[in-house]
């Protein structure tokens, strides 16, 4: 079976600018976590979502949101753009009890 | 505060040699201790999973401790291969929710020939 699929794999935007990240789970998985990884730092919890519905937010600020289709596969966006949101954004599925990650998107604010 | 500490921030090894990653935590309550292995620009992949009443687990090359008493964890690579150059990062799970899992900063290995 595919593993989870994000997209695209870099983007490179300026301040003030918003980005769009995209994640596809494990087919028949339908929770969605979102992790920012920023250099050097652990994972930090962003959002997670489940049938299609928003169940918890980590500490970040309300320019981070998301949603998740009825297919489950779900959109992270970031608005307004700073300096600091440069970093590896992962989605991952929980699936009995293991988490499983996609390879990130690497999201760089010049 | 619930945290996780990885020691040393990097290490680099000779091709074939042993080496031992710490974790320890603060993290209340607990759940279970999880290790990954993220290659540089890929995301994290699942190498154990130990519950409270575990003290230790292998998959093939990577062993993993657990003392729930000390809040202590370590991973032990045996016979290093080049492949095993990436970060190992410690998590602990305060239920079965991703979103009170608290993943450590990780610790960079560098396997040279």
């Amino acid at each position: 079976e595919a593993g989870v699929t994000q997209s695209p794999t870099h983007l490179i935007k300026t301040r003030g600018q918003q980005a769009t990240l995209r994640c596809s789970p494990i087919s028949g998985h339908t929770s969605v976590y979102w992790y920012q990884q920023a250099l050097g730092l652990g994972l930090q919890f962003l959002l997670w979502y489940d049938e299609g519905e928003e169940r918890n937010r980590g500490n970040f600020p309300p320019r981070f949101s998301g949603r998740q289709f009825p297919n489950y596969s779900s959109e992270l966006n970031v608005n307004a753009l700073e300096l600091e949101d440069s970093a590896l954004y992962l989605c991952a599925t929980l699936h009995t009890n293991v988490l499983t990650f996609g390879a990130g998107s690497r999201l760089t604010v010049l | 505060k619930n945290q996780v500490e990885q020691s040393p921030q990097s290490l680099i090894i000779l091709e074939g040699k042993n080496c031992t990653l710490q974790c320890n935590y603060t993290v209340s309550p607990f759940s279970n201790l999880r290790w990954y292995k993220q290659d540089t620009g890929r995301g994290p992949v699942s190498l154990t999973i130990m519950t409270f009443s575990e003290n230790t687990k292998s998959n093939g090359r990577y062993t993993a401790t657990l003392d729930a008493d000390t809040k202590q964890s370590s991973l032990h690579i045996t016979a290093s291969q080049l492949s095993d150059s990436a970060s190992y990062i410690c998590v602990v799970s305060r239920d079965n929710y991703g979103q009170n899992f608290v993943f450590g900063p990780g610790t960079r290995l560098s396997v040279l020939p």
